[in-house]
């Protein structure tokens, strides 16, 4: 029982394709992410998710779009894919109350653009 | 804004040695304060976090240490095994509602 699951585990696709990363978590969380991790292994958050509602929009071109058709899916949607897009990306989950932070990273998705 | 650093950038510790992580960060609201662990090939895992009511916390073979005047806190890995060795980030954050701020990741290798 896989908590947070994203598919696919790898895509590789040639630029300016369209593509889209699509992520579950069966944790009944509210709160789902998007992050990127480059080659350096930097995690940089990309956007969050309450409850289906964006919370957080750190500066990512408007190429990428997150949709969340219900608070348990976040979905990664890229367009006009560049050469600068290679990277990991990461769901992960989290459910937001009181002292409780803790994230729950799915196993990440190796984008190669060509 | 919060701005963690994380040093060093790669460790390589003698299998059954000590490996030990350093993070600064600069933000003294800053009360929340994870360790996670990412092996080859999959997302990072907490492994440890600490609040900053809290000066040391403990769990097995992993501690983790706080000094909120220096603003500085550190990860312990004692009789360092080889699923030990993976990619170790720090954050920080003032709580639920704020966004995690995270360090640039740490390679730990052990050698056997």
């Amino acid at each position: 029982d896989t908590a947070v699951s994203q598919t696919p585990k790898y895509l590789v696709t040639q630029m300016g394709n369209d593509k889209s990363i699509k992520c579950e978590q069966n944790l009944g969380h509210d709160t789902m992410y998007w992050y990127k991790q480059d080659s350096k292994k930097f995690l940089k958050i990309m956007f969050s998710y309450n409850n289906k509602e964006l919370i957080i929009n750190e500066t990512v071109p408007n190429r990428f779009s997150p949709k969340s058709p219900d608070k348990a899916h976040l979905n990664l949607h890229i367009n006009s894919l560049e050469l600068g897009d290679s990277a990991v990306y990461f769901c992960a989950s989290s459910q937001e109350s009181l002292n409780n932070e803790k994230l729950f990273f799915g196993s990440g998705t190796q984008l190669s653009v060509l | 804004g919060e701005n963690v650093e994380q040093h060093p950038s790669t460790l390589s510790v003698q299998e059954g040695d000590s490996a030990v992580i350093k993070c600064t960060y600069s933000d003294s609201a800053s009360n929340y304060f994870p360790w996670y662990k990412q092996e080859l090939g999959k997302g990072p895992q907490l492994i440890i976090d600490i609040r900053s009511n809290v000066g040391e916390k403990k769990d097995q073979r992993i501690a983790v240490t706080l000094n909120k005047t220096a603003k500085h806190f550190s990860l312990h890995i004692t009789e360092t095994q080889p699923e030990d060795s993976a990619v170790y980030f720090c954050a920080a954050s003032k709580g639920s509602n704020y966004q995690l701020i995270w360090g640039a990741g740490t390679k730990l290798i052990i050698k056997p």
